[in-house]
């Protein structure tokens, strides 16, 4: 079936970059997606990449795909306060009517 | 920038009475989708709807959710005898015709007493 997995939890330092990772099941996936939720507020699209490339930059968010290890990461550089928040993995699902399969989110902590 | 958004913020309920979580999705958009979390959980898709009907549906959408376009902006999700274990985050999305961005609004949170 179709599952995400993700870390429940990483804590950084200001300034340093922080990698989120995510592995999923279904190797049919065509888009996988980062989101970001902030306390009291809703899902976030940050950024998604199709299966058929290895890397997207956007800013400070490079989200690298292994799709032979079903791995997805998130990097955010010069990771600020005001990225703190949970960040949750999510696949396309394979029967094509737009579900997405989330994983169960991570939480960054970012110290001042 | 258009918005998904969800009225009511927070919904307080008494087991066994029915329920509507409201939506307004981004204007253009065609694909619509009802999701859930429950507290500490993962958020878990309940329906997607396209072209006036549902084109999926998970085990959670059981006989007692329905979804409504009733007026071609608002998009409705009912549950018709709520229980203790409705309550969570529910949250609306839409996506446009790529159907490959979806946009959340930020949520409804039901809390069934």
């Amino acid at each position: 079936g179709e599952d995400v997995e993700q870390s429940l939890f990483l804590s950084v330092r200001e300034g340093d970059s922080s990698v989120i990772n995510c592995t999923y099941t279904d190797s049919s996936s065509t888009y996988l997606y980062w989101y970001k939720q902030e306390p009291g507020a809703g899902l976030q699209l940050l950024t998604y990449i199709f299966s058929n490339m290895d890397m997207k930059q956007d800013q400070r968010l490079t989200v690298l795909l292994n799709k032979k290890d079903k791995h997805l990461s998130l990097r955010i550089a010069d990771t600020q306060t005001g990225d703190s928040a949970i960040y949750f993995c999510a696949e396309y699902g394979s029967s094509n009517t737009g579900k997405l399969i989330f994983g169960q989110g991570t939480t960054l902590q970012v110290k001042p | 920038e258009p918005e998904v958004t969800q009225t009511p913020s927070h919904q307080v309920t008494q087991m066994g009475q029915e329920v509507i979580l409201r939506c307004v999705p981004i204007s253009n958009h065609l694909y619509f989708y009802w999701y859930r979390q429950i507290l500490g959980q993962k958020v878990e898709f309940l329906v997607s709807f396209y072209n006036n009907e549902i084109s999926e549906k998970s085990e959670i959408f059981d006989d007692q959710f329905s979804v409504e376009r009733p007026d071609g902006s608002n998009f409705t999700l009912k549950i018709r005898s709520t229980k203790l274990e409705d309550s969570a985050m529910y949250f609306c999305a839409s996506s446009d015709e790529g159907n490959t961005e979806a946009f959340f609004g930020q949520g409804t949170r039901l809390t069934v007493v």
